[in-house]
């Protein structure tokens, strides 16, 4: 099994939907989770924290769930521009010294 | 501006040939790390160094090497590149520790012949 695992999509959804995308880790013992975005070919950039809360960001909410070990990912009102692969990371060392990602889920939004 | 700068972004090579990706951030952070992403398999990550003079092995280390001499760089080093390390490289930064979030640079892609 894979540590970090995410549905790699496509997801294909008409702009003003909501989508949400989940991502399920192996280490109960992780510690910090985010959520990054990517474009094609560009560098993988900060979307949101994950914490243990749950957090909203303007339309986008992410969710902790330590019990099944998942983080989620919630999108409202999706934008054209929301299209991107997003990607789930993971401290998976106790010593906090260990990333992983997860092969990303790509979302499309067409008008 | 706070930046995680890579160099070179493009680079194609032959087999065998050493060569070094260099990676200077400015926001004096301790965590620095590399990765590569390949198609399917997301980004691994190769090496990583907590501070200065402190480096760790990632998921993905052999054939790579990499230094910690000043807290602002962390060069990549292909001692003998082979095909298999074609990929898109990231280097990136945090401050203190991994569960900050991290600063990417804008990638190196590397092609081996």
């Amino acid at each position: 099994r894979k540590e970090v695992e995410q549905d790699p999509g496509p997801f294909n959804v008409p702009e003003g939907a909501t989508v949400a995308f989940n991502c399920t880790y192996s280490n109960s013992a992780s510690q910090s989770f985010f959520w990054y975005r990517q474009d094609c070919r560009k560098e993988p950039k900060l979307l949101m924290s994950v914490y243990s809360s749950g957090n909203e960001d303007g339309r986008f909410t992410a969710q902790l769930n330590r019990a099944s070990q998942y983080i989620s990912l919630l999108i409202r009102d999706s934008k054209l521009s929301d299209s991107a692969t997003y990607l789930c990371v993971v401290n998976t060392d106790s010593s906090a010294s260990k990333i992983i990602f997860g092969s990303g889920t790509r979302l499309s939004i067409r008008p | 501006e706070a930046q995680v700068t890579q160099n070179p972004r493009y680079l194609i090579t032959v087999t065998g040939k050493k060569l070094t990706v260099t990676c200077s951030q400015n926001m004096n952070h301790e965590y620095m790390s590399w990765y590569r992403q390949d198609p399917g398999l997301g980004l691994r990550q190769i090496y990583y160094s907590m501070n200065v003079e402190v480096t760790d092995k990632g998921d993905v280390p052999e054939g790579y090497k990499v230094s910690r001499k000043e807290k602002r760089n962390f060069p990549l080093i292909l001692e003998s590149p082979s095909p298999n390390q074609t990929s898109l490289y990231f280097c990136a930064s945090s401050d203190r520790s991994p569960n900050q979030p991290q600063h990417f640079g804008d990638g190196t892609r590397l092609s081996i012949l």
